[in-house]
């Protein structure tokens, strides 16, 4: 069973950093590209950062791109979302998703971990 | 970016039909996909690529369309598919989401 667990979020001021993680279980990590995406309270969905799954190259919108780094440590299972100098609007639920890279598409969600920015 | 526009809610009974509509700004191909989420749960695939079922989805569920005009069908409805369902295409960059459809049952 494909089985994908976030942890890290929390309350953070603006301007500070947070890290999160996700741990996957029940597939072959190091197969499959990886993705965060997020969801503001009561909003809609955004695709935040994708990874490789060797994490050679990765991939954000204009709206996180120079302040969130996506990694991966494929010995550990585990995928990570390095988040700097964050913005009020940055408060979200964020997802780990398992992408098909094929067609682009997140197959897989974890159940989410909750970062708010405030002050 | 490409928006993707739902109708913001609906209101059907057990047992009807409902279809729910994706509208995108600019083509996407066939390149649209379907998630439902639950109330305090994460979304879950549902429909790949405008019309391939999700592994382990009831087959209640369809999806048809492609450039720009989509459609999620559910038929028939039951009591448990109570959520918002979100079309999200990929074909062009970056991925978008559509702003959900609450679908509620009478």
């Amino acid at each position: 069973e494909v089985q994908l667990v976030e942890t890290g979020g929390g309350l953070v001021q603006p301007g500070r950093s947070l890290k999160l993680s996700c741990v996957a279980s029940g597939f072959t990590f190091n197969n499959y590209w990886m993705s965060w995406t997020r969801q503001a309270p009561g909003k809609g969905l955004e695709w935040v950062a994708s990874i490789t799954n060797s994490g050679g190259s990765t991939y954000y919108p204009d709206s996180v791109k120079g302040r969130f780094t996506i990694s991966r440590d494929n010995a550990q299972n585990t995928l990570y979302l390095q988040m700097n100098s964050l913005r009020s609007e940055d408060t979200a639920t964020y997802y780990c998703t398992r992408a098909r890279l094929q067609y682009w598409y997140f197959d897989f969600w974890g159940p989410g971990t909750m970062v708010t920015v405030s002050s | 970016d490409t928006v993707l526009t739902q109708s913001p809610a609906l209101a059907v009974s057990p047992g009807e039909r409902v279809s729910i509509s994706c509208r995108a700004s600019e083509g996407v191909n066939s390149y649209m996909h379907w998630y439902q989420q639950k109330p305090g749960q994460q979304p879950k695939l549902l429909i790949y690529k405008a019309s391939n079922l999700a592994s382990g989805v009831p087959a209640r569920f369809s999806g048809s369309g492609s450039g720009t005009d989509f459609t999620l069908t559910i038929d028939p409805v039951e009591a448990d598919d109570t959520a918002t369902y979100f079309c999200q295409q990929s074909w062009n960059d970056p991925p978008t989401f559509g702003g959900g459809t609450k679908l509620e049952l009478k």
